[in-house]
């Protein structure tokens, strides 16, 4: 079955150290893989993806995240976090089942909360 | 305006009331999503559609009735919920035939049944 698995529910770190949110996948073929983030009260923010191509992949406010197919990860980054990145993250894959629905399965989220 | 946008914002309705949901995409998208999200529970894919045509119920009770009268317009209408069905409702969208057709949010309906 496909999935996504965000191991930690809260990743704690301090103003201006590089900050990780982890995420793994299991889907047959090649995955199609997202992140989102969800600031309070808010819906999701589409942040960046990977289709193809180069595995680090460069996104919205100097987030990056790096594919990993034998490791069949696809990890957030950022070199530096500020404390406005303090929100929830999810990561997602395209289900290759979904045919053209574009449906995707998401993670169960990661609060990140960095702390001045 | 400009993206996704829902609304109401906020709803409280008690149990024998009929409300409905609105939902505008203005990314020129084809495809649009209803999902539920809960406290401490992953978000739920509720309804799926593909040029108005309905491509996926999610085994939704019958209480939550979508209706796509078009590809910007998304609603879902509501009638004798449950407390239980208090939740943050987030409509998406979406462009097909394209290979990543990443979903795009509204910033969500926050109901709450008494």
């Amino acid at each position: 079955a496909q999935s996504v698995a965000q191991p930690e529910d809260q990743v704690n770190v301090a103003e201006g150290n590089p900050l990780t949110v982890k995420c793994t996948y299991s889907v047959s073929g090649n995955p199609y893989l997202f992140w989102y983030v969800q600031y309070p009260n808010r819906g999701l923010q589409f942040l960046l993806k990977y289709i193809t191509g180069d595995n680090l992949v460069k996104g919205s406010y100097g987030f990056e995240a790096e594919f990993n197919k034998s490791q069949t990860s696809f990890h957030l980054k950022k070199p530096s976090a500020l404390v406005s990145d303090s929100a929830l993250y999810f990561c997602a894959v395209r289900d290759p089942g979904s045919g053209n629905t574009g449906k995707l399965i998401f993670g169960q989220g990661t609060t990140l909360q960095v702390k001045p | 305006e400009t993206g996704v946008t829902q609304t109401p914002r906020h709803l409280v309705m008690g149990m024998t009331n009929k409300k409905s949901l609105k939902c505008e995409q203005h990314l020129g998208h084809n495809a649009m999503y209803w999902y539920k999200q809960s406290a401490k529970k992953p978000l739920e894919l509720m309804f799926v559609y593909n040029f108005k045509e309905q491509t996926e119920n999610n085994s939704v009770p019958s209480r939550f009735s979508p209706e796509c009268p078009n590809s910007s317009h998304l609603f879902l209408h509501l009638h004798t919920l449950q407390p239980e069905d208090s939740a943050l409702y987030l409509c998406a969208s979406s462009q097909l035939w394209t290979r990543s057709r990443e979903q795009y949010f509204g910033p969500g309906t926050r109901l709450t049944v008494t």
